[in-house]
């Protein structure tokens, strides 16, 4: 069974600043890892995912995360927040290769990521 | 509509009665699911549905849920005799056969009274 752990339900951060979203999980094969985000009124969208392939993953709007097995992490980082980037901000797991599983996502609780003036 | 698309956006019902929740997804994916967000929680698997057929449904909690897909693309979620602890935001969301990348409703709120 695979879990998923976002340390931190709330995250404020100053404009141009370090964003760091937390992301741990558990699983027994070398999983599929994913970041989406959910902006207010919208629904859940696709930022970056890992797949075995490079660790270090790049997604939209200026956000990477990397994989590092030996921390069971998949922290998501952009180097200088935006306003625009306040949202909330779900990691999720998939088993690999995961059968017919194609979206039987585990989600993390969330991270809601404030972004100040 | 370019995305996926639920109705209604917000039900409110009153305990014991019958709900059902529809989701038309993009056109063209194949694959179409249904989650369950509970406030202050991540989404949680309910259903798959490859075509017509429900290819993984290990996520509905009890025989009150059940989901239909009859043509292939439109999907209704139901759910009988509705309870308080079913109050939640359902998402839909559809893809192509590619794992994990999925594109999600705006979700239909449930309020059970």
């Amino acid at each position: 069974a695979q879990s998923v752990t976002q340390l931190g339900s709330h995250v404020s951060v100053s404009e141009g600043a370090l964003v760091l979203l937390r992301c741990n999980y558990s699983s027994s094969v070398p999983p599929y890892l994913f970041w989406y985000v959910q902006y207010p009124n919208q629904g859940l969208q696709l930022l970056l995912k890992y797949t075995s392939a490079a660790t270090l993953v790049k997604g939209i709007n200026g956000f990477e995360a990397e994989f590092k097995k030996s921390e069971t992490s998949f922290h998501l980082t952009k180097p200088s927040a935006h306003m625009s980037d306040a949202a909330e901000y779900f990691c999720a797991v998939l088993p690999s290769p995961g059968g017919t599983s194609y979206g039987k996502l585990t989600f993390g609780q969330g991270t809601i990521l404030t972004v100040h003036p | 509509g370019a995305g996926v698309s639920q109705t209604p956006s917000n039900k409110v019902t009153e305990k014991g009665k019958y709900v059902e929740l529809r989701c038309d997804p993009i056109s063209g994916h194949t694959a179409l699911y249904w989650y369950r967000q509970s406030l202050g929680q991540g989404p949680e698997f309910l259903i798959y549905f490859q075509g017509t057929g429900a290819a993984d449904d290990s996520g509905l909690p009890n025989d009150r849920f059940f989901a239909v897909r009859p043509e292939g693309s439109v999907s209704t979620l139901k759910i009988q005799r509705t309870e308080r602890g079913d109050s939640a935001v359902y998402l839909c969301a559809s893809s192509f056969p590619t794992r994990g990348e999925l594109f999600f409703g705006e979700g239909s709120r449930l309020t059970v009274l």
